[in-house]
């Protein structure tokens, strides 16, 4: 069936560090994808999105990287600071609106 | 806080109860989605609303399970005769149309004991 998944369920990095979280999915039909981060005891937000008529898009500190030749989509974060502790999530879009969720990385990050 | 509040925020409930959530939406936000979501997974996709009209339904959603949007606002989602297995954080999220971020709520964490 249709899945995102994500190769590591726990990344911890140094504070200062740049943090590379990946994500793998399935439906190669699919072309949108966000990011979003989740802290504990909160819905997910936002932190950025993609459309597969682009390789690379790049926020505050966060780049989206999609490779869509081998189906996997990545975040990284530049400088990474306590703040940026929580769960991220990648989600792939199908049609208009239904969102398929990864399992979800937990990043820590080390003062 | 991203504009989509919901109510109750911590649920604990004993088993064969019924149990009934609101969503708050966006206010000009025309999409609404529930989603169920257990500890270390992603959310998964329950339904979704668009005005009042529930145009999908996931085959999660069981017979004990009805979410209504009355007025194409505020959403209810309403779990009849729980089991431990509904126990989850169930979250709630809008957009503004189609191809648009959905914003979510900070969710419903209901035990059933």
């Amino acid at each position: 069936g249709e899945s995102v998944g994500l190769h590591l369920p726990t990344l911890s990095v140094q504070e200062g560090d740049n943090s590379i979280i990946n994500c793998a999915y399935s439906n190669s039909a699919s072309d949108y994808f966000i990011w979003y981060k989740q802290e504990s005891g909160k819905g997910p937000q936002f932190i950025i999105d993609i459309r597969s008529n682009m390789d690379k898009r790049q926020g505050q500190r966060v780049t989206v990287l999609l490779n869509k030749t081998v189906k996997h989509l990545s975040l990284q974060i530049a400088a990474t600071q306590p703040g940026d502790s929580a769960v991220y999530f990648c989600a792939e879009i199908i049609g208009t609106y239904k969102y398929i969720f990864g399992t979800g990385t937990r990043l820590k990050v080390l003062a | 806080d991203t504009g989509v509040s919901q109510n109750p925020r911590h649920k604990i409930t004993k088993r064969g109860q019924n149990v009934t959530f609101r969503c708050d939406p966006i206010s000009e936000h025309n999409r609404l989605y529930w989603y169920r979501q257990t500890l270390g997974q992603g959310p998964e996709f329950l339904t979704y609303f668009q005005n009042e009209a529930q145009l999908e339904k996931s085959r999660l959603l069981s017979d004990r399970f009805s979410a209504e949007r009355p007025k194409g606002s505020f959403s209810t989602l309403e779990i009849q005769r729980t089991e431990q297995g509904d126990s989850a954080m169930y979250l709630c999220a809008s957009s503004l149309g189609p191809r648009n971020e959905q914003f979510f709520g900070p969710g419903t964490r209901l035990t059933v004991l």
